[in-house]
């Protein structure tokens, strides 16, 4: 079983509709993070999370918001899906005691918004 | 903030040749981490290789290396016998650990290995 999961994998919705993206992990790893992934930008975060009562913007939170539900589970939803967030989403997961370790990735929620 | 730029979009090899793939980025930082990311059409976040400013000595990973230049604040990869395999989009990063080991990433530079 995968590290890091995310899901759903693929997700076709409409303009308007309310969106959650789900991140789970077995890892034991405190910290959690969303990016979203733009051809031409790279990834770009979104929101990161230090445990389940700390929650801090990245550099492109507009139009989204995140939930801790436990040290496992870190959720992305959108409250009212706009096309220009079709896009790659990525969770990912680090250590605080291993600040020099990468971040784990999950396997991206692809995302269209018609 | 620190930005991190990939000025080639694209790049082609033949097979078991060498290719080199650009990255710098912009810090008043003196402690950071760099890491090259490799994702493949599957889609996957997979991490190549990284460095430790600290250290002079540059990383190498089986067939990949890099050439980091603190002072010109480059950060290249060089991949050698390059092979089908290693055709994906590859993610240049930066990390400061005081910011949470928060990433911020290049654009990134398709790779196509040619056989």
């Amino acid at each position: 079983d995968a590290d890091v999961t995310q899901t759903p994998r693929n997700r076709i919705t409409k303009t308007g509709k309310r969106i959650m993206l789900e991140c789970s992990q077995t890892k034991g790893h405190d910290r959690m993070y969303w990016y979203r992934q733009d051809p031409g930008l790279g990834l770009r975060l979104i929101y990161y999370s230090f445990d389940v009562k700390d929650i801090n913007k990245g550099e492109i939170s507009d139009g989204y918001s995140v939930s801790r539900q436990a040290q496992a589970k870190f959720s992305l939803s959108l409250e009212s899906a706009i096309p220009n967030q079709t896009a790659l989403y990525f969770c990912a997961t680090s250590d605080t005691r291993t600040v020099n370790q990468p971040q784990h990735f999950g396997d991206g929620t692809r995302l269209s918004i018609l | 903030a620190q930005t991190v730029t990939q000025s080639q979009p694209e790049m082609s090899v033949q097979e078991a040749e060498t290719v080199t793939l650009s990255c710098t980025y912009d810090t008043s930082e003196s402690n950071y981490y760099l890491f090259w990311y490799k994702q493949p059409p599957s889609r996957q976040m997979i991490l190549v290789i990284r460095q430790e400013a600290y250290k002079q000595q540059n990383a190498t990973e089986n067939r990949f290396s890099v050439n980091f230049q603190k002072a010109a604040k480059s950060f290249s990869l060089k991949i050698s016998d390059s092979q089908l395999g290693d055709t994906a989009m590859y993610f240049c990063a930066f990390m400061k650990p005081v910011e949470g080991s928060r990433l911020t990433f290049g654009e990134g530079t398709q790779l196509t290995v040619n056989p």
